[in-house]
């Protein structure tokens, strides 16, 4: 299967702070790129999806100026917290497809937020 | 609404113990109903695709099948590294023209020697 890659894997920052996720697809050209939030024993949880060369389409509930979605090239998308509060802790997750119709998506390894 | 419901929650197995854990879903349009693996501190890992009702894939120790309104994971003859979470999702038609995965809490299996 495809391979995407996910960095940093486990990031610690201050209240106040902004953080940056990357997810790359490491073998495949990715058009459409997810990303979710997963709290300890739950399921992921969809934040949004983001398109190549266009803007991210949010979930409802997700707040558009608190995660900062870029995708500006077919193999590098990312997330970005901006002005981290405690409540952002938490497992963050990409996954990219082919096309945005493609069945098939291939996630990345995940980002552990703390924030202190 | 679209929804998809695992259970068990946790289930705990000897090893050799064969089971099955079970993924019922609600949507409108399935168009793929999904299997992952997921380690803890770990992105899911794929196992399987179904698409439609009767099918069925194998790999190793695992089978899936798929009826019309839900999907069964069969464990045989478990071993402990097959401990993780397994989760279910589905893919119900189009949603702003993008498919998205509707998730289940996943069911936490637990393989003891």
């Amino acid at each position: 299967g495809a391979v995407v890659s996910q960095h940093p894997s486990r990031v610690i920052c201050k209240s106040g702070t902004s953080v940056k996720i990357e997810c790359r697809s490491l073998d495949f050209q990715a058009t459409t790129m997810f990303w979710y939030r997963q709290f300890p024993k739950k399921s992921l949880m969809l934040m949004a999806t983001s398109n190549e060369g266009s803007k991210a389409t949010y979930e409802q509930g997700v707040e558009k100026d608190k995660f900062l979605i870029n995708h500006a090239s077919l193999t590098l998308s990312t997330l970005t917290v901006t002005s981290a509060h405690p409540e952002d802790s938490s497992f963050y997750i990409c996954s990219a497809t082919l096309t945005g119709w493609d069945t098939e998506a291939f996630f990345g390894q995940g980002t552990r937020l703390t924030v202190v | 609404e679209d929804q998809v419901t695992q259970s068990p929650e946790a289930l705990r197995l000897q090893e050799g113990e064969s089971s099955s854990l079970n993924c019922s879903y609600t949507v409108s349009g399935l168009r793929g109903l999904f299997w992952y693996r997921q380690d803890p501190g770990k992105g899911p890992e794929f196992l399987f695709t179904l698409y439609s009702a009767g099918e069925e894939k194998e790999k190793e120790r695992l089978k899936a099948t798929l009826t019309k309104k839900e999907s069964f994971l069969h464990i045989t003859a478990p071993k402990p590294e097959d401990s993780a979470t397994y989760l279910c999702a589905v893919q119900a038609g189009f949603s702003g023209g993008y498919n998205k995965l509707i998730f289940g809490a996943g069911t936490r299996l637990a393989v003891h020697p």
